[in-house]
């Protein structure tokens, strides 16, 4: 049992280049969901989804995509990378019935130049 | 709309020390409250939580009471060690809804 993996861990883009964010949880969690944490601003949420196939945005979903194919899989792109997206990134999951309850990967450290 | 207000640090503190950590939220209704600990490199982790007024969660020697009254949570622990060395952050959940987060506290513990 692997919990949340996230890939890569560390990646440097320039500006308006893409790239996709992986995450994968291996617990049949219903529930994932993407965030960013900057400096003096805590984590904030960009996209969630309650299931396959079911997305929807949060707090800062400007410039990001998601789809949820599997259960498994939640992946988050970026199609125009900017700087203003250096950030690092934790993607977690949660069973629908305890939410409150979420398990997070270790995180992406991206770097926007 | 909600929020979640804590000290930012970095709290610095010698091993064997008294620690509070003060968080303070705003909310409508009665969300559940929370605490995460992220250690270097890592993700975050639930410290613990409480669901309602008057609560007190607790794990590994950390406690936080839910006082509806002062709309707080602080984290408190009687003593420190070093490997308590992280952030820790104040988090709120609205029944049902996403969770709100603090600005993390940075703590480190010097033997």
């Amino acid at each position: 049992n692997a919990g949340v993996t996230q890939t890569p861990k560390f990646q440097v883009l320039k500006t308006g280049q893409s790239m996709t964010l992986q995450c994968a949880q291996d617990m049949n969690h219903e529930y994932m969901s993407w965030y960013r944490q900057d400096p003096g601003m805590g984590l904030r949420l960009i996209h969630y989804s309650v299931g396959a196939g079911i997305t929807d945005q949060g707090e800062v979903p400007n410039g990001y995509n998601v789809s949820r194919s599997t259960t498994e899989d939640f992946p988050l792109r970026l199609l125009s990378a900017a700087p203003s997206q250096t950030s690092v990134y934790f993607c977690a999951s949660s069973t629908w019935t305890d939410q409150e309850t979420q398990y997070f990967g270790p995180g992406t450290r991206l770097l926007v130049l | 709309g909600d929020s979640v207000t804590q000290m930012e640090g970095p709290v610095t503190l010698s091993e064997e020390a008294f620690l509070t950590i003060n968080c303070t939220y705003t909310a409508t209704g009665y969300p559940s409250l929370f605490w995460y600990v992220q250690y270097p490199g890592e993700g975050l982790q639930l410290l613990l939580k409480a669901t309602k007024a008057d609560d007190k969660g607790s794990n590994k020697g950390f406690e936080a009471t839910y006082r509806k009254e002062t709309t707080s949570f602080h984290l408190e622990k009687g003593s420190v060690q070093v490997s308590d060395s992280a952030v820790y952050f104040c988090a709120l959940s609205p029944r049902g809804q996403n969770f709100v987060f603090g600005p993390g506290t940075r703590l480190s513990v010097l033997p």
